[in-house]
């Protein structure tokens, strides 16, 4: 079955260290990843998308299909990047988005 | 704007009482879903829903009725609401290419007493 594991339900990183969060997946197909961010008392919203290989807000997530994981890094924390994060994954041809748990991230001045 | 709407966004009911919530999305998008997201668990589909009239179980439909008459509208059913559903519920839309990003409603923290 389709799996995602975010390990860690809670970081806490200073302002200024680097981030990482860590995103594993189990999917036998070709697996479409995304990370979504909740600021406090705020909706869902799209962060990236591995397919983009883009950097918002200055962070970036590669895609290791080798490792089968897909974690998202920023080299700098702001204390405007606390937030719960997801990882999430969407199987080829559904409609489906396969949720890990959320990790809470707090940065610390 | 566009933009996921639902309502109500707070809703506190007892044991058995049916309620709907209500879901409307401005951008004419074809794939519509609900979710639940409890502590520890992340979010899971309840139900989803590809076009108008067509709907399909998700992970976690027991308990739960859709219906989808309407493009823009998508309510969720709760035909007698039992203390485990308590949650926050969230309703998400799409477009049907492949790269249409997943937009979300406020979402609606359910109470069941």
């Amino acid at each position: 079955a389709q799996r995602v594991t975010q390990p860690e339900k809670l970081l806490s990183v200073f302002k200024g260290a680097p981030v990482e969060l860590k995103c594993n997946y189990s999917y036998s197909g070709s697996p479409e990843l995304f990370w979504y961010v909740q600021y406090s008392r705020q909706r869902l919203q799209l962060l990236l998308r591995h397919i983009s290989r883009e950097s918002i807000k200055g962070f970036t997530a590669d895609l290791n299909k080798g490792e089968t994981s897909f974690h998202l890094k920023k080299p700098f924390a702001q204390e405007e990047d606390s937030a719960m994060y997801y990882c999430a994954l969407r199987i080829q041809g559904a409609q489906k988005l396969v949720f890990g748990q959320g990790t809470r991230l707090t940065i610390n001045p | 704007e566009a933009q996921v709407t639902q309502n109500p966004r707070y809703l506190i009911t007892v044991t058995g009482k049916k309620l709907t919530v209500t879901c409307s999305q401005n951008m004419n998008h074809e794939y519509m879903s609900w979710y639940r997201q409890d502590p520890g668990l992340g979010l899971r589909q309840i139900y989803y829903s590809m076009n108008v009239e067509v709907t399909d179980k998700g992970d976690v439909p027991e308990g739960y009725k859709v219906s989808r008459k309407e493009k823009r509208n998508f309510p969720l059913i709760l035909e007698s609401p039992s203390p485990n559903q308590t949650s926050l519920y969230f309703c998400a839309s799409r477009g049907a290419g492949y790269l249409y990003e997943q937009y979300f409603g406020p979402g609606t923290r359910l109470t069941v007493t």
